[in-house]
C-alpha cells in the first residue's frame, strides 16, 4: 500500500515567489492534515480537511496560506506571496480516524 | 503554558540502558495520546498508542496519568537504533478540537 506522497521535497525560492506543495494521502483516509516544523520548534498544526471539507484551518499563519483539496483526494498548499519566515519544513498527515496520523517525507520550504 | 510539553533533551544514554521521557498536556478533556519517532530529516512515524492501564510493546511501555496529565514513554535495554526524537501527540476531547497537537520532542541518543 503506497503511503502519504508530498511534493516537492525540496523548494528554495525568493520572497515574494508563489510555491505550491503538493499532498496525496494514503487511498481511503478521509482526515488529511498540514503541519510544518520550524527549526527548533514542535510541529504546529496548519489545517485539516475531511474528503473535501476543511473542518479547521485555525493555524493557518495568515491569508497567504491557501489549501485545497480537490475532490476528497489530493491537496495543495499554496503560499502567495512567500516570506522569510515561512521556511519550514511543510508535513502532511492522512489518518482513517482522525487518531493516528501517517506522515508524508515533508517539504523542505527555504524562502531566501 | 503550551498544549504540550516534553523536556527536549538530549538524553544522552549507553547502549542496554532504561529511559525515561514524560511528556504534559494542558488539556484535562484530551482523551487520546501516542507516542511518534522521527528520525533525523523523516518523517514523525507512529510508535505506539498510549492506553489508560498503560501499555507495553517490546522494550517499550507507555503509561497515562490522567490526575496528572502527563504520559511517559520507557524504553528497556537501550538500542543504537532506538537514537531518534520521540514525539508524544495529544487529541484534545470534547468541547475542544480533536486535532493531534504535538509535543517539541525529546532528542534520545544512544551511544556504544
Amino acid at each position: 500500500e503506497a503511503g502519504v506522497t508530498q511534493f516537492p521535497s525540496h523548494s528554495v525560492i525568493e520572497k515574494g515567489q508563489t510555491v505550491t506543495l503538493r499532498c496525496d494521502p494514503i487511498s481511503g483516509h478521509d482526515n488529511l492534515y498540514w503541519y510544518r516544523r520550524v527549526m527548533g520548534k514542535e510541529i504546529k498544526f496548519l489545517l485539516h480537511f475531511v474528503k473535501e471539507s476543511k473542518q479547521d484551518e485555525s493555524g493557518m499563519p495568515n491569508n497567504r496560506f491557501l489549501a485545497e483539496r480537490t475532490g476528497g483526494t489530493y491537496s495543495t498548499l499554496k503560499v502567495q506571496p512567500a516570506e522569510l519566515e515561512d521556511s519550514g519544513v511543510y508535513f502532511c498527515a492522512s489518518s482513517p480516524t482522525g487518531l493516528k496520523l501517517f506522515f508524508g517525507s515533508g517539504t523542505q520550504l527555504s524562502v531566501l | 503554558r503550551k498544549e504540550v510539553e516534553q523536556d527536549p533533551g538530549p538524553f544522552n544514554v549507553p547502549e542496554g540502558a532504561t529511559v525515561a521521557f514524560n511528556c504534559t498536556y494542558s488539556n484535562s478533556a484530551s482523551q487520546s495520546f501516542f507516542w511518534y519517532r522521527q528520525d533525523c530529516r523523516k518523517e514523525p512515524k507512529l510508535l505506539m498508542s498510549v492506553y489508560s492501564s498503560g501499555n507495553e510493546d517490546g522494550r517499550f511501555t507507555a503509561q497515562l496519568n490522567r490526575a496528572s496529565q502527563y504520559i511517559s514513554l520507557l524504553i528497556r535495554d537501550s538500542k543504537l537504533s532506538d537514537s531518534a526524537t520521540y514525539l508524544c501527540a495529544v487529541n484534545m476531547g470534547p468541547g475542544g478540537s480533536y486535532i493531534p497537537t504535538f509535543g517539541r520532542g525529546t532528542s534520545l541518543i544512544v551511544h556504544p
